[in-house]
């Protein structure tokens, strides 16, 4: 079946570690998300790669890092320096040569918890 | 002033109901408008996208109002599965701009 796949579905960590998130998609999609999700606000873009080896700061990209060394793949790190990073986090993908090219498609989400 | 804003809900409303959402948002340059329904817990998906002349799917009705800068959803016929989260998605230039509302919860009671 197409889709996005993450993993884990629920990661804890302790202050002053490093994690990382998977997504992987089989959609063939070109470009890929991360977002983070707080209760009462809406998504908030981190980080985004419309191109494999390439990627772009969102709006809170601070003490996040992403890498893109394959089109399936935009795994995502959240470093220590991420003051707050206890939140839901959605990969997306989408792809220019979609009829409805500006649709996201999103996976089921990690739910990070620092404790 | 947030850029998509949404009236938080929550909506409890009978099976049957008709029930209607408003999303406002501020860039006018704004060009794509979704809707985009989340389940507890669980990631959003797609459930419609907003064309300016408007769009029906079903017992779904959504409309966008440019002038006005508003996107509404209506729902008729309401059933308990109804029930969740709906957000409001603008996109501005491209997929990099995509702005979401906070959403507005509905529940849909037997």
């Amino acid at each position: 079946d197409g889709g996005i796949t993450q993993s884990p579905k629920y990661l804890f960590r302790k202050e002053g570690q490093n994690v990382t998130l998977s997504c992987e998609q089989n959609l063939n999609h070109d470009a890929m998300y991360w977002y983070r999700q707080d209760p009462g606000q809406g998504l908030r873009l981190i980080y985004y790669s419309q191109i494999v080896n390439d990627f772009q700061k969102g709006d809170i990209a601070e003490g996040y890092s992403v890498s893109r060394e394959k089109k399936e793949s935009f795994p995502l790190t959240v470093t220590s320096a991420q003051k707050n990073p206890t939140a839901f986090y959605l990969c997306a993908s989408s792809s220019p040569n979609d009829l409805n090219e500006d649709t996201q498609y999103f996976g089921p989400g990690t739910r990070l918890t620092v404790l | 002033r947030k850029e998509v804003e949404q009236d938080p809900g929550p909506f409890n409303v009978p099976e049957g109901a008709t029930v209607a959402f408003n999303c406002t948002y501020s860039n006018s340059a704004s060009q794509s408008f979704f809707w985009y329904r989340q389940d507890c817990r669980k990631e959003p998906k797609l459930l419609m996208s907003v064309y300016s002349s408007g769009n029906e799917d079903g017992r779904f009705t959504a409309q966008l109002n440019r002038a006005s800068q508003y996107i509404s959803l209506l729902i008729r016929d309401s059933k308990l599965s109804d029930s969740a989260t709906y957000l409001c998605v603008v996109n501005t230039r491209n997929n990099n701009d995509m702005r979401f509302g906070a959403g507005t919860r509905l529940t849909v009671k037997p």
